[in-house]
């Protein structure tokens, strides 16, 4: 089945520091992959997407791409705030057809940073 | 418009015992997923509910069970409760099953000590 790993945090940051946390996956076919973020005491909400090879998603200054030959996708960000502190999750959707929307994650990396 | 609502927000039961976790989904949406997340890990689909019937299931014992009721409402029941079943539980909802992950919608969640 699909798998995501991510690295583990805590990754702990000054404001203004550049942000990377890696992600590799093991799937079948190429899904569209995900990443979400969980702020505390709230929900998992989507941050950006990439729907195939090569394509960059973006959203509040994080940038992802779609690596098909490494199966990677790193989050960036140039410049965190300490409101980007939160738990950061991978996922990709199961392939196969019948799965529906079913997504499966990576053990998330927790962010801080400190002003 | 509201979105995904799910109560309680915190529970605490003993082990052995029966609880129901119960999620609205966002306003027309007719699709619920159900996902554990352990401390410290990325969350892990338990079942996906459309048209009142199971559609999707993940690596869960029988224990858990679920409903959808007419108005697209969702429970989530677990018997004979574990420490291990100590979580994070989260709903999602969604319309259809054809929709892709980004089309989920997720609500703060359930939070359940079993002591």
């Amino acid at each position: 089945g699909n798998s995501v790993t991510q690295m583990e945090g805590p990754v702990t940051l000054s404001e203004e520091a550049f942000l990377t946390i890696n992600c590799t996956y093991t799937a079948t076919g190429y899904p569209s992959l995900f990443w979400y973020v969980q702020y505390p005491g709230e929900g998992l909400q989507l941050l950006l997407k990439a729907t195939k090879a090569d394509d960059k998603g973006s959203n509040k200054g994080f940038e992802a791409t779609y690596r098909k030959e490494t199966t990677s996708f790193h989050l960036e960000k140039d410049s965190v705030q300490v409101s980007d502190s939160a738990v950061y999750f991978c996922a990709l959707p199961h392939t196969i057809k019948a799965a529906g929307n079913k997504l499966t994650f990576g053990g998330g990396t927790r962010v801080l940073v400190k002003p | 418009d509201a979105g995904v609502t799910q109560s309680p927000t915190h529970l605490i039961k003993t082990r052995g015992q029966q609880v129901t976790l119960r999620c609205s989904p966002k306003s027309g949406h007719d699709t619920v997923s159900w996902y554990q997340q352990a401390l410290g890990q990325g969350p892990q689909f338990i079942f996906q509910y459309y048209e009142e019937e199971e559609r999707q299931r993940g690596n869960f014992p029988d224990r858990f069970s679920g409903h959808q009721f007419p108005n697209y409402s969702s429970e989530l029941n677990v018997n004979a409760l574990l420490l291990g079943d100590s979580a994070l539980y989260l709903c999602a909802s969604s319309w259809g099953l054809a929709g892709g992950p980004e089309t989920q919608y997720f609500g703060p969640g359930t939070r359940l000590l079993v002591l």
